[in-house]
């Protein structure tokens, strides 16, 4: 079944870190751009970041760069994001995502719920 | 940064109904990398258009996109139930890559 699985969302303290895994299944990992997409309680969509299908390559938006990290193991069809320096504005749902930069996102996950609260 | 505006907010039909979504952009969009999703309350978004007119797979001919450069519309030829839910437009022509901030369809 082709489909992508998010955990490590939880609650945390302002100034926290937290570790994000999306588990990939069901398609060739490694040839694909994946993402994180994040949609805040009650708001729309907003792009946090992608990681290229070789290569290497990573983007950030302007609101997260400096704080998350994103990585990936193809050897394992995983995705990951680190976040340090958590802010309450960073409060959403994480979703994972395939594709990225000048591709469409055809596959989501469920998302896992970020709190960042005192 | 390319800023997409959706409008209306929200708009209210009944089943059977037509309906067309608007989205317009800051700034044209790079070789109509534009899509439409589609979500539901507590579900992910669904992608529904890609490249401004192309439908995903599996996706019903009800739906259809079109548009280029700063003007792009959804249409939804004929309501059915399951098509109310709250409708994204998104550019991945540049970076950063950008949603429109949604409209919802509801019923009337």
């Amino acid at each position: 079944q082709v489909q992508l699985v998010e955990s490590g969302g939880g609650l945390v303290k302002p100034g926290g870190s937290l570790r994000l895994s999306c588990s990939a299944s069901g398609f060739t990992f490694r040839d694909y751009y994946m993402s994180w997409i994040r949609q805040a309680p009650g708001k729309g969509l907003e792009w946090v970041s992608y990681f290229s299908n070789s290569g290497s390559f990573t983007d950030y938006a302007d609101s997260v760069k400096g704080r998350v990290t994103i990585s990936r193991d193809n050897a394992k069809n995983s995705l990951y994001l680190q976040m340090n320096s958590l802010r309450v504005e960073d409060t959403a749902v994480y979703y994972c995502a395939r594709g990225g930069a000048t591709r469409y996102f055809d596959l989501w996950g469920r998302g896992t719920l970020v709190i960042v609260s005192s | 940064e390319i800023v997409l505006t959706q409008s209306p907010g929200t708009l209210s039909f009944s089943p059977g109904e037509r309906t067309t979504l608007s989205c317009r952009a800051s700034q044209s969009v790079r070789s109509t990398f534009l899509a439409w999703y589609q979500q539901k309350p507590g579900q992910a978004p669904r992608l529904l258009i890609y490249g401004a007119s192309i439908r995903a797979s599996g996706i019903p001919d009800r739906f259809s996109g079109s548009g280029s450069g700063t003007d792009f519309t959804l249409t939804i030829s004929r309501l059915e139930p399951e098509d109310f839910a709250v409708y994204y437009c998104q550019q991945y022509g540049s970076s950063p890559w950008t949603f429109g901030q949604g409209t919802k369809v509801e019923i009337k």
